[in-house]
């Protein structure tokens, strides 16, 4: 049973640049949430997709957008990159989600972005 | 609104003694849920303990406990025998219909 993996490990962009963030959920997940982290807080949840579709959004601006694809794989996209999205990007994943909070998050190690 | 503060950016206690990391929240829902996570160095995010607000009993999972006060909106989390490997950022955070996380508690486990 593999783990929650998450690509790429570091990235530097400049602003106004968009970026990819790709996330492989764990084997039987159908689940995936997104979460900022800025340096020394806590994440923050950016959004979640169940069965390809988003199903909860927290309060990031639409230039923050998702794809969830078939194999539960899923994509954060940002557009217009700005300082202050230079941030650690979690992935988790979970089975049968619509926030439950019986079923338990998985994390990745996260995409550390830095924007100049 | 969801909210959780962790009032303790910072915490160190020596090899195999007891711990206490504290944490209030607020919300105005009834049943929601309660978690402490921990995140090494390594930065992945690991469940410590959680705990569901409509069970009174207080979780426990090996060396780790919680004292959860419903009334009193507070989560604290006791680690027992402690060691190094504890040593990492310590998360509490609530979930209804999203979840939101502390700022988190540095805990630093010392030999």
């Amino acid at each position: 049973e593999t783990g929650v993996t998450q690509s790429p490990t570091h990235l530097i962009k400049t602003r106004g640049q968009q970026v990819t963030l790709r996330c492989s959920s764990q084997s039987g997940h159908n689940t995936v949430s997104w979460y900022q982290q800025a340096l020394g807080q806590g994440p923050q949840f950016i959004f979640q997709y169940y069965r390809e579709e988003e199903n909860g959004r927290g309060n990031f601006p639409p230039r923050f957008s998702g794809l969830q694809f078939p194999n539960y794989s899923s994509e954060l996209n940002v557009n217009a990159l700005e300082l202050d999205d230079s941030a650690l990007y979690l992935c988790a994943s979970s089975l049968e989600g619509s926030y439950s909070g019986a079923n338990v998050l998985t994390f990745g190690a996260g995409s550390r972005l830095t924007v100049l | 609104a969801q909210t959780v503060t962790q009032s303790q950016p910072e915490m160190s206690v020596q090899e195999a003694e007891t711990v206490t990391l504290s944490c209030t929240y607020d919300t105005s829902e009834n049943n929601y849920y309660l978690f402490w996570y921990k995140q090494p160095p390594s930065r992945q995010m690991i469940l410590v303990i959680r705990q569901e607000a409509y069970k009174q009993q207080n979780a426990t999972e090996n060396r780790f406990s919680v004292n959860f006060q419903k009334a009193a909106k507070s989560f604290s989390l006791k680690i027992s025998d402690s060691q190094l490997g504890d040593t990492a950022m310590y998360f509490c955070a609530s979930l209804y219909d999203k979840i939101i996380f502390g700022k988190g508690t540095r805990l630093h486990i010392l030999p």
